[in-house]
């Protein structure tokens, strides 16, 4: 079985600053990793995914994530904040095989300090 | 946009009334899914189709059926509301992109159990 862990439910950061989410994975096959970003009241938008091959993925707005087999992990970065990163970040594992569903981590709910 | 829409978008009903959910996709892809997304939780998978008459159970299946007569259309049914699923349910459709299925998602429903 999938799970992922999402270290912080929430996390504070001031504009101009390094954001960092933390997302530790299991899988027992090789995963399929995935950052989706949730804005008020809306549906999840994909941020950046890992399947194969480097293991730095960039994604849109900014932001990336490295693959780290060792750790399990899969943290998202972005080297500077901006006041409009301000959502839920959400986490989410996936196998290779057929429908490839998705398991979700909590999610971390971001704010940004003016 | 991956041409997903969900209806009702908002619904109060009361315990024990049965509930249908809508979801529609405009491009005949194969796969669809219903989640529930509840704080603390993140999104957890309910039911998917992975053509039509064809749908298996997820992670949160119980009190919760499906059906797909056709492949633009995947309905989610609560046959005797309860107050424990009052949730916001999204349907996502999956892409394929090269080795991996790209997951996009609806706007969501919000459904209020009294």
């Amino acid at each position: 079985a999938q799970s992922v862990t999402q270290l912080g439910s929430h996390v504070s950061v001031s504009e101009g600053a390094l954001v960092l989410l933390r997302c530790n994975y299991s899988s027992s096959v090789p995963p399929y990793l995935f950052w989706y970003v949730q804005y008020p009241n809306q549906g999840l938008q994909l941020l950046l995914k890992y399947t194969t091959g480097a293991t730095l993925v960039k994604g849109i707005n900014g932001f990336e994530a490295e693959f780290k087999k060792s750790e399990t992990s899969f943290h998202l970065t972005k080297p500077s904040a901006h006041m409009s990163d301000a959502a839920e970040y959400f986490c989410a594992v996936s196998d290779a095989r057929g429908a490839q569903k998705l398991v979700f981590g909590q999610g971390t709910r971001l704010t940004i300090n003016p | 946009d991956a041409g997903i829409t969900q209806s009702p978008r908002h619904k109060v009903t009361e315990t024990g009334t049965p509930v249908t959910l809508r979801c529609h996709q405009t491009e005949n892809h194969r796969y669809m899914y219903w989640y529930r997304q509840d704080p603390g939780h993140g999104l957890r998978l309910i039911h998917y189709s992975y053509g039509v008459k064809d749908t298996d159970k997820g992670e949160v299946s119980d009190g919760y059926s499906v059906s797909r007569s056709k492949t633009e259309d995947f309905l989610l049914t609560l046959e005797s509301a309860t107050s424990s699923q009052t949730s916001v349910y999204f349907c996502a459709i999956s892409e394929v992109r090269g080795s991996y299925n790209e997951q996009f998602f609806g706007p969501g429903t919000r459904l209020t159990v009294l």
